[in-house]
């Protein structure tokens, strides 16, 4: 079945920190792979997407890249700044009819 | 604007009581669907629907019913039956477009935090 494993938190950074949130999947094919961010008392916002293998999904400074040989896809970001705090979920679609989320990681920066 | 408005902000039930989580969406998206967010937990799904008058038991359906009258609307009741019900709750929409690229993106509302009194 489809499953998606994420880092477990929460994650504490101080400003300007490298940051990175790990995710592996498991999927029966050709999965699309999606990291949301959730705000304070809010719903989920998309932050990027890949849809194949060796893409790379990029906005806001955060980057992640679909590696089907390890199936991951880690977030990243060079320098995080106190309103990047929020949840992160990694999550994957199989031709869009189900999504399948993560736990989701807390992170907190701190100035 | 175009969006998903979920309604109420805070919800509080009863024992016994059944409770409806409202969600109305103007992006003429075909899919909507509910999930159900615990701390430390991820999403879970507990309804979709595709097309107007037919929806799909996601993962947790039992003490949950939807309906389904209206293109842009998909409320939720909480019924009597579900025995933890106090979590937050997600409604989500997304268009079902031809290409695989166009139609995968989820559009979410702000939530509803249910709680038992």
């Amino acid at each position: 079945g489809n499953s998606v494993t994420q880092m477990e938190g929460p994650v504490t950074l101080s400003e300007e920190a490298f940051l990175t949130i790990n995710c592996t999947y498991t999927a029966t094919g050709y999965p699309s792979l999606f990291w949301y961010v959730q705000y304070p008392g809010e719903g989920l916002q998309l932050l990027l997407k890949a849809t194949k293998a060796d893409d790379k999904g990029s906005n806001k400074g955060f980057e992640a890249t679909y590696r089907k040989e390890t199936t991951s896809f880690h977030l990243e970001k060079g320098s995080v700044q106190v309103s990047d705090s929020a949840v992160y979920f990694c999550a994957l679609s199989e031709a869009g009819n189900q999504f399948y989320f993560g736990t989701g990681t807390s992170l907190t920066v701190i100035p | 604007d175009g969006g998903i408005t979920q309604s109420p902000k805070y919800l509080f039930r009863k024992e016994g009581q059944n409770v409806t989580l409202s969600c109305e969406q103007n992006l003429n998206h075909d899919a909507m669907y509910w999930y159900r967010q615990d701390p430390g937990q991820g999403l879970r799904l507990i309804y979709y629907s595709q097309i107007v008058n037919d929806f799909q038991k996601g993962d947790i359906a039992e003490g949950y019913s939807v309906s389904r009258e209206k293109k842009e609307s998909f409320p939720l009741t909480v019924t009597s039956a579900q025995k933890n019900p106090t979590a937050f709750y997600l409604c989500a929409s997304r268009a079902l477009g031809r290409g695989r690229l166009t139609n995968e993106k989820l559009f979410f509302g702000s939530g509803t935090q249910l709680s038992v009194l």
